[in-house]
């Protein structure tokens, strides 16, 4: 069993949809929790981090950490076919060594 | 803004030959990592530097090497290069915050 599982998708929406993405993880250390959002022939870029359990808002983004039931969850409102990339979560024990990372769910946000 | 720089941005190399694959970032981070993602795996660490001259073994070192003489310079190095490292190449930087700044990539083939 992978430490971090992430639905690979696509998840194909229209536009204005309200997007949920999710990952499991199997590692109780880990407390912090990021996601990334990766364009197309392009690196990573860091969209949100969270620290331990709750939620935290950044624009049309909300990221949620219940980490009694090892989940995360990141909400996009409004989507825009802009937000169409692959999505990749990430984990780690301390803040800045060794994240370990989901697969990544590819999204596609149609006009 | 961090920017995480690698030289090239496609690389075709042939069996057996030794690659090098350069990443420079220009905002004095202490921690480098070389990352390879291929589709269904999502991204596995191969080493990782937390400071000059030291280096760690991520989770798939097997036919790699890495060398950081200067602070701001972590090389990756392919001591013979094989078909199964054909790959996405990313390398990452970050400071004692969390979350990685990416760079773009190197896409390899070895044919």
């Amino acid at each position: 069993q992978k430490e971090v599982e992430q639905d690979p998708g696509p998840l194909s929406v229209p536009e204005g949809a309200i997007v949920s993405l999710n990952c499991t993880y199997s590692n109780s250390a880990f407390q912090y929790f990021m996601w990334y959002r990766q364009y197309s022939r392009k690196g990573p870029e860091l969209l949100m981090y969270t620290y331990s359990s709750g939620n935290k808002e950044d624009g049309r983004f909300t990221a949620q950490v219940d980490k009694s039931s090892k989940y995360i969850s990141l909400f996009i409102r409004d989507s825009q076919p802009s937000d169409s990339a692959t999505y990749l979560c990430a984990m780690s024990v301390t803040g800045f060594q060794k994240l370990v990372f989901g697969t990544g769910t590819r999204l596609l946000v149609s006009p | 803004d961090v920017k995480v720089t690698q030289s090239s941005r496609y690389l075709v190399k042939r069996t057996g030959e030794k690659v090098f694959l350069e990443c420079v970032q220009d905002m004095d981070h202490e921690n480098m990592f070389w990352y390879r993602q291929d589709p269904g795996l999502g991204l596995r660490l191969i080493y990782f530097s937390y400071d000059v001259k030291m280096k760690e073994k991520g989770d798939i070192p097997e036919g790699y090497s890495v060398s950081r003489e200067k602070k701001e310079r972590f090389s990756l190095i392919l001591e013979s290069a094989s078909t199964n490292q054909t790959s996405m190449y990313l390398c990452a930087s970050t400071d004692r915050g969390p979350g990685y700044t990416f760079g773009s990539g190197t896409r390899l083939t070895v044919v």
